[in-house]
């Protein structure tokens, strides 16, 4: 059975850093795809970040480029999300997502993790 | 980067059959797949449709997906409607920089 658990949300200062972690079971997990996707307040999905499997490479969003770091570490199944910089509007849930196939990355999910909560205030 | 624009509701009777469009603003709609997941009150999405018609292991055969080039969208189609299909639906696909787009959500309301 694949699960997803996010860990490592909570509250943070505005300009504060935070890593989110997501560990992940029930599949070769060096073999996919992992993406990051948050869900603001009462809002929509929106894509943050993947990092490929299999060494390849990462992807951002461009609200977020040049402040997330995403990482993955296969020996530990866990993908990482280092968030820098942070802003009120970064403010939601983040959800780790599995891509569908393994091989060539394509942003299409069939898990979800339960998601982690990132709250930015001061 | 394109937008991918749903109804914001729709609302149906149980056993009816209900259809959720997503409309590419630019691009052809078959350029990449488009996925549907579905999102209940206080839960996690979870996926219902991936590459554009192929419906996830345990999914319901009442929900479909297809893709029209004509209207270049794409549409969920959920056949005898249940309560249990109340939820928030979202498409989804990606652009050439392989970055995710999702459209902005439709909220199925089953009465």
């Amino acid at each position: 059975e694949v699960q997803l658990l996010e860990s490592g949300g909570g509250l943070v200062q505005p300009g504060g850093s935070l890593r989110l972690s997501c560990a992940a079971s029930g599949f070769t997990f060096s073999s996919y795809a992992m993406s990051w996707v948050r869900q603001a307040p009462g809002k929509g999905l929106e894509w943050v970040s993947a990092f490929s499997g299999s060494g390849g490479g990462t992807y951002y969003a461009d609200s977020v480029k040049g402040r997330f770091t995403v990482s993955r570490d296969d020996s530990k199944n866990t993908l990482y999300l280092q968030m820098n910089s942070l802003r009120a509007e970064d403010t939601a849930v983040y959800y780790c997502a599995k891509e569908t196939s393994s091989g060539i990355y394509y942003p299409e999910f069939d898990y979800w993790g339960q998601g982690t909560l990132v709250s930015v205030s001061s | 980067n394109f937008m991918l624009t749903q109804p914001h509701s729709v609302s149906e009777s149980p056993g009816k059959t209900v259809t959720i469009s997503c409309t590419r603003s630019s691009g052809s709609i078959d350029s990449n797949y488009v996925q549907w997941y579905q999102q209940r009150p206080g839960s996690s999405p979870t996926t219902v449709i991936y590459e554009d018609k192929q419906r996830p292991s345990g999914v319901p055969d009442r929900f479909s997906g297809s893709i029209d080039s004509s209207s270049n969208s794409a549409s969920l189609t959920i056949s005898g409607l249940k309560t249990e299909d109340e939820a928030d639906y979202y498409c989804q696909s990606y652009d050439s920089r392989n970055q995710g787009v999702f459209g902005g959500g439709t909220k199925l309301t089953v009465l």
